[in-house]
């Protein structure tokens, strides 16, 4: 069967860096997903990653090891609005989403 | 950039009630719609994948007639809960798929309907 692993929960302290990562087995791959959803909001896109190596953009930077079926979400310079789920996504061989259960990000001061 | 409205926000009603949820594209046009939920503190979950113009593709386990979907236009598909119950409170969440954007960003995703069935 298709499975992404993240862990559940992270805490993090503001102004910090904070690593999330994801594992993931899936029949195909057409590409890897970060969205961030805060409480009560639908998912906003992130990141994409389709080939190995490091995608960065602002203070989140995302990496991506095909070969390990494994992926991270890097946060810099953490801020209180940062404290989220971030949900983890891999584009399977069909090109449907399928999502990770997200990892509850807890910024504290 | 793409724009997803999805209608209403939030839905309180009684029992047995049948509640229509709406999901429009803006400034796209949606051949393909997909239809989510969302239980508290849980991962998305692909309810149906909603197709303009034909049937809608439902996942294991999603019961096609208390969840009836339809997609008549191409910027507009419906997802109404048919007499819905308490267990049916969730966070549905429609996204669409513009065909013409590029593979980085597959999906738009609505605001959420927040359900609440008493």
């Amino acid at each position: 069967g298709q499975n992404i692993d993240q862990p559940t929960e992270m805490t993090a302290t503001e102004g910090a860096i904070v690593q999330i990562n994801c594992t993931y087995q899936t029949s195909g791959f057409n590409g890897l997903f970060w969205y961030q959803q805060h409480a009560g909001e639908a998912p906003t896109f992130l990141s994409y990653n389709v080939l190995d190596g490091l995608e960065e953009k602002g203070r989140f930077s995302s990496f991506l090891s095909r070969s390990k079926g494994y992926s991270y979400l890097l946060l810099k310079e953490l801020q209180m609005k940062d404290s989220a789920s971030y949900l983890c996504a891999v584009k399977d061989s069909n090109y449907q989403l399928i999502w990770g259960a997200g990892t509850k990000l807890i910024i504290k001061p | 950039g793409a724009v997803v409205s999805q209608h209403p926000s939030w839905v309180i009603c009684k029992s047995g009630t049948s509640v229509k949820i709406e999901c429009r594209s803006l400034d796209f046009q949606a051949t393909t719609m997909f239809w989510y939920r969302q239980f508290p503190k849980q991962s998305l979950m692909l309810m149906a994948t909603s197709n303009e113009g034909s049937k809608a593709t439902y996942e294991q386990g999603v019961e096609k007639d208390k969840f009836l979907i339809n997609h008549a236009s191409l910027t507009l598909s419906t997802l109404t809960v048919t007499s819905a119950h308490p267990e049916d409170s969730s966070f549905y969440i429609c996204s669409a798929r513009d065909p013409g954007a590029s593979g980085n960003q597959p999906q738009h995703f609505g605001d959420g309907t927040r359900l609440s069935i008493l």
